[in-house]
């Protein structure tokens, strides 16, 4: 099975800065790699598929890249409805993995 | 508007079964594969399983292969979720969630249900 591996699990950040997450898989898994953001008890929504593409809708301060085992998800400008855990998620190998999550507050 | 209702979760002692659905709407269903992905409490996601828009391939996790069996009604519009020797460990929320791309397998999950609790205890 593939592992992700995100990192951080949290993270504590001011509205304004620039957030950077990463993800790690454990073998390669060329560009098929998705983010998902989650607010506490609502469901997952999609923001970069395809590692680096933005899903219709999403605001542009989101991005990603990187390809094979070492993937980048940045949050430009952090926001106050940024608040949430994101997920990286894996469909190289189906079904596919997700990482543990990143858990971003506001400090 | 895409439109994902999930029903079926409960209570059910360990070894018991139960059979989650998933109603679809908004979109053309038998077109996009769907999938099912749990999220225990205070946990991170896990895929379940997968189903491609036919119904002809399926894909399943390890820790439920053998045990769960996803299956589709492209007439009725609707995702099903057998669940059978339920475990202690298969206390989730467990969410349906649809396919970006037409005619592809279930990777990328661009829509959601709410998601329905399923609790295994005795």
């Amino acid at each position: 099975d593939i592992q992700m591996t995100q990192s951080p699990s949290s993270l504590s950040a001011s509205v304004g800065d620039r957030v950077t997450i990463t993800c790690q898989a454990s073998q390669d898994i060329s560009n098929y790699l998705n983010w998902y953001q989650q607010k506490p008890g609502k469901a997952p929504k999609l923001l970069i598929y395809d590692a680096s593409n933005l899903e219709t809708g999403v605001p542009s301060r989101f991005s990603g890249s990187g390809s094979g085992t070492d993937f980048t998800f940045t949050i430009s400008s952090l926001q106050p409805e940024d608040i949430a855990t994101y997920y990286c998620q894996q469909y190289d190998n189906l079904p596919g993995t997700f990482g543990q999550g990143t858990k971003v507050e506001i400090k | 508007e895409v439109q994902l209702l999930e029903s079926g979760g409960g209570l059910v002692q360990p070894g018991g079964s139960l059979r989650l659905s998933c109603a679809a709407s908004g979109f053309t269903f038998s077109s996009y594969a769907m999938s099912w992905v749990r999220q225990a409490p205070g946990k991170g996601l896990e895929w379940v399983s997968a189903i491609s828009g036919s119904g002809g391939s399926t894909y399943y996790a390890d820790s439920v292969k053998g045990r769960f069996t996803i299956s589709r009604d492209n007439s009725k519009n609707t995702l099903y979720l057998q669940m059978n020797s339920l475990r202690a460990e298969d206390t989730a929320v467990y969410y349906c969630a649809k396919e970006l791309r037409i005619a592809a397998a279930a990777q990328i999950a661009d829509h959601w249900g709410q998601g329905t609790l399923v609790t295994v205890s005795s």
